[in-house]
């Protein structure tokens, strides 16, 4: 069965340091999407990033980059130059199948983050 | 709409009742899940439609708790005679279902339940 670990249940960074939030997954299949949620305060969940399996390159979005290390089954977030606004909750997500027809999202944890100026 | 649409945002309710929450997804998003997600915890896969049949229902935590969907848009996530441990922040998400993987899931900003 798939599962996704979170380890760090809490992480401090500086403000306008770089900080990874760490996602470690299980599955056997060959083809799934990895993805980075990131929850406010306010409780929304607003999607940040996304990484194929079958993608060659680390995605990137902005400040986000996604270190995809496949054979290790990990996916790391990396967030570039720290800014208060990002403190929040962190949620790694996995979804199984290329051609699946939609399929359910599996969450892990979580991390908080807690950016200090 | 532009975005997920719950409602109501907030049900505080009776041990006991019956509660009804209700998810309007985006245009044209075929796709449609509900997740709960209890205090500080991640969130739990209750059910997923594609259309108007709900090919994943393995989430659901008990024969209390069901989910229809008509049209292929409105979602009703239904929890007959609440329990306290129904307290929770109910999510519905949606997305296009045709193809990749990675077709990204878009949450609503949640019902909070309390029950009583």
């Amino acid at each position: 069965a798939q599962k996704i670990t979170q380890t760090q249940p809490g992480m401090f960074v500086q403000e306008k340091e770089a900080v990874t939030l760490d996602c470690t997954y299980d599955t056997s299949d060959q083809s799934y999407g990895l993805f980075w949620y990131k929850q406010p305060s306010s409780g929304e969940m607003i999607f940040l990033i996304y990484q194929g399996s079958y993608d060659e390159q680390n995605a990137t979005e902005g400040r986000y980059s996604l270190n995809f290390q496949k054979a290790r089954k990990s996916a790391n977030l990396v967030i570039s130059a720290s800014q208060l606004g990002d403190s929040a909750m962190y949620f790694c997500a996995m979804r199984e199948g290329r051609y699946n027809q939609g399929g359910k999202l599996i969450f892990g944890q979580g991390t908080e983050l807690s950016v200090k100026p | 709409g532009a975005g997920v649409s719950q409602s109501p945002s907030n049900k505080v309710t009776e041990k006991g009742k019956d509660v009804e929450l209700r998810c309007d997804p985006i245009s044209g998003h075929t796709a449609l899940y509900w997740y709960r997600q209890s205090l500080g915890q991640g969130l739990e896969f209750l059910i997923y439609f594609q259309g108007n049949s709900a090919p994943d229902k393995s989430g659901l935590p008990s024969d209390r708790f069901s989910a229809e969907r008509t049209g292929g848009s409105v979602s009703t996530l239904t929890i007959q005679r609440t329990q306290q441990e129904d307290s929770a922040v109910y999510l519905c998400a949606s997305s296009l279902a045709v193809g990749l993987a990675g077709n990204t899931i878009y949450f609503g900003e949640g019902s909070w339940l309390t029950v009583v």
